[in-house]
């Protein structure tokens, strides 16, 4: 089974400071895509970025890029410019084309940007 | 905007009663899904369903059914509460793939307490 892994419960970074979530997959499947997902307290959750493991380029999304390594099964986010509104839970997801919608999420990492 | 709506953000019940957990979405996607969101072990899949009365088990569908019969709503039912399904419950929906993967559009959650 596919399991998706972030080894950091929580983080914390002054306001404009760039930070690095980690996330760690493993598979044996070559075909998937990998997620960050952000929820905000008392909000929805929301995608941040999306990674086709096929593409070898990193996704960016504004303040936001991932590092994809595809041989480590490393998935991780970068933040640049971090602003209050950043202040979430961020999940790590990862899918497998095979199975559809099944998202698998990682624990999650809860990120607090200081002022 | 799409907007994934559930009936309760916060909800009480006791052991052994019957729990209805109404999702509804209005963007006419095929695909729904229920997960519960518990700390340290991220979101995990309870069932989905990718057309009305069709339904698939997700890693965790014991002690839970669903019921879909319109294609907006989908319902999680706990057929007899138990203290460990006290949780966060998270619905989401997404429209047909047609070629590639559909990000998942996430309700507010509800906050159950079985007591």
């Amino acid at each position: 089974a596919q399991t998706v892994t972030q080894s950091q419960p929580e983080m914390s970074v002054q306001e404009a400071e760039t930070v690095t979530l980690s996330c760690t997959y493993d598979t044996s499947e070559s075909n998937y895509y990998l997620f960050w997902y952000k929820q905000p307290p008392s909000r929805q959750m929301i995608l941040v970025i999306r990674q086709e493991a096929y593409k070898q380029q990193n996704a960016t999304e504004n303040r936001f890029s991932v590092n994809f390594q595809k041989a480590a099964k490393s998935f991780s986010l970068k933040i640049s410019d971090s602003q209050l509104g950043d202040t979430a839970m961020y999940f790590c997801a990862y899918l497998l084309i095979q199975e559809a919608q099944k998202l698998v999420f990682g624990q999650g990492t809860r990120l607090t940007i200081n002022p | 905007d799409v907007k994934v709506t559930q009936s309760s953000r916060y909800l009480v019940k006791r052991t052994g009663e019957k729990v209805f957990l109404e999702c509804v979405q209005d963007m006419d996607h095929e695909n729904m899904f229920w997960y519960r969101q518990d700390p340290g072990l991220g979101l995990r899949l309870i069932y989905f369903s990718y057309d009305v009365k069709m339904k698939e088990k997700g890693d965790i569908p014991e002690g839970y059914s669903v019921s879909r019969e319109k294609k907006e709503r989908f319902s999680l039912i706990l057929e007899s509460a138990s203290t460990n399904q006290t949780s966060m419950y998270l619905c989401a929906s997404s429209p047909a793939g047609t070629g590639r993967i559909n990000e998942q559009f996430f309700g507010p959650g509800t906050r159950l307490t079985v007591l």
